[in-house]
C-alpha cells in the first residue's frame, strides 16, 4: 500500500521558513490530493492545506499568509513551506493523501521552534 | 470555519464494555462529511469511518458511526484492550477542515 515519509529539520529559528517534504512511495502523487496536518504536543490536529498533483492548492485560512505547499511529480513527492514561524508553529507535522478524508498518514515529524 | 465539540474528555471503561463517543458541530455539517479516527501514543491517526457511517477499510465491525446535521456518534460495541486510545471526529464538509479536540478511552 502507499506509503509517505516526512523528511525535514527538526529544529527551526524563530521567524525562519520550516521546510518539510513528504515521499510518497508504492504509488503514484499524481491524481490524488495531498495534505499537510499538524499536531501540536499533547493537543488536538489541525489541518494545514491540500493540493493536487497538477498543483492546485487550498489552503486554511489561519495560516494562509504564511503557507506554500508545492508539488514535484517526478520526484513524486509534495513539500510545505511555513514561513516567519514562532514557537507556536511547535508540532508534529503530518502529511496525508486525500481530498478531506485522510486514509494514507506518514509516521508524523516532530518540528521544534526555538532559539 | 465549524468548531467540533467532543465529549466526554475522557473515559474510564474496562474491556468487553460498549462505548459511545459525542461529537457536535457548531454549524450543520453538509452531506454528513463526518469522519471520526483513533490515534495511539506516538503514531499517526487511523481512518476509521467517514460519511458519518461508513467503515475505512480493515476496520472491526465493532466500530459503528451514526449521526447528521450536527449531531454525530461514534460506537465501539465490546471494548478490545487495542481499542484504548484517543478518538477525533473531523468535519469535511467545509474548508477548511476541523476536527474535535478528541476523546481519550482509558482502561479502568
Amino acid at each position: 500500500q502507499v506509503q509517505l515519509q516526512e523528511s525535514g529539520p527538526g529544529l527551526v529559528k524563530p521567524s525562519e521558513t520550516l521546510s518539510l517534504t513528504c515521499i510518497v512511495s508504492n504509488g503514484s502523487i499524481n491524481s490524488f490530493y495531498w495534505s499537510w496536518i499538524r499536531q501540536p504536543a499533547g493537543k488536538g490536529l489541525e489541518w494545514i492545506g491540500r493540493m493536487f498533483s497538477s498543483g492546485s492548492t487550498t489552503y486554511n485560512p489561519s495560516l494562509k499568509s504564511r503557507v506554500t505547499l508545492s508539488v514535484d511529480t517526478s520526484k513524486n513527492q509534495f513539500s510545505l513551506k511555513l514561513s516567519s514561524v514562532t514557537a507556536a508553529d511547535t508540532a508534529v507535522y503530518y502529511c496525508a493523501r486525500g481530498f478531506g478524508i485522510f486514509e494514507y498518514w506518514g509516521q508524523g515529524i516532530l518540528v521544534t521552534v526555538s532559539s | 470555519e465549524i468548531v467540533l465539540t467532543q465529549s466526554p474528555g475522557t473515559l474510564s471503561l474496562s474491556p468487553g464494555e460498549r462505548v459511545t463517543l459525542s461529537c457536535r458541530a457548531s454549524q450543520i455539517i453538509s452531506i454528513n462529511y463526518l469522519a471520526w479516527y483513533q490515534q495511539k501514543p506516538g503514531q499517526a491517526p487511523r481512518l476509521l469511518i467517514y460519511g458519518a457511517s461508513t467503515r475505512a477499510t480493515g476496520v472491526p465491525d465493532r466500530f459503528s458511526g451514526s449521526g447528521s446535521g450536527t449531531d454525530f456518534t461514534l460506537t465501539i460495541s465490546r471494548l478490545v484492550p487495542e481499542d484504548f486510545a484517543v478518538y477525533y471526529c473531523q468535519q469535511y464538509g467545509t474548508s477548511p477542515y476541523t476536527f474535535g479536540q478528541g476523546t481519550k478511552l482509558e482502561i479502568k
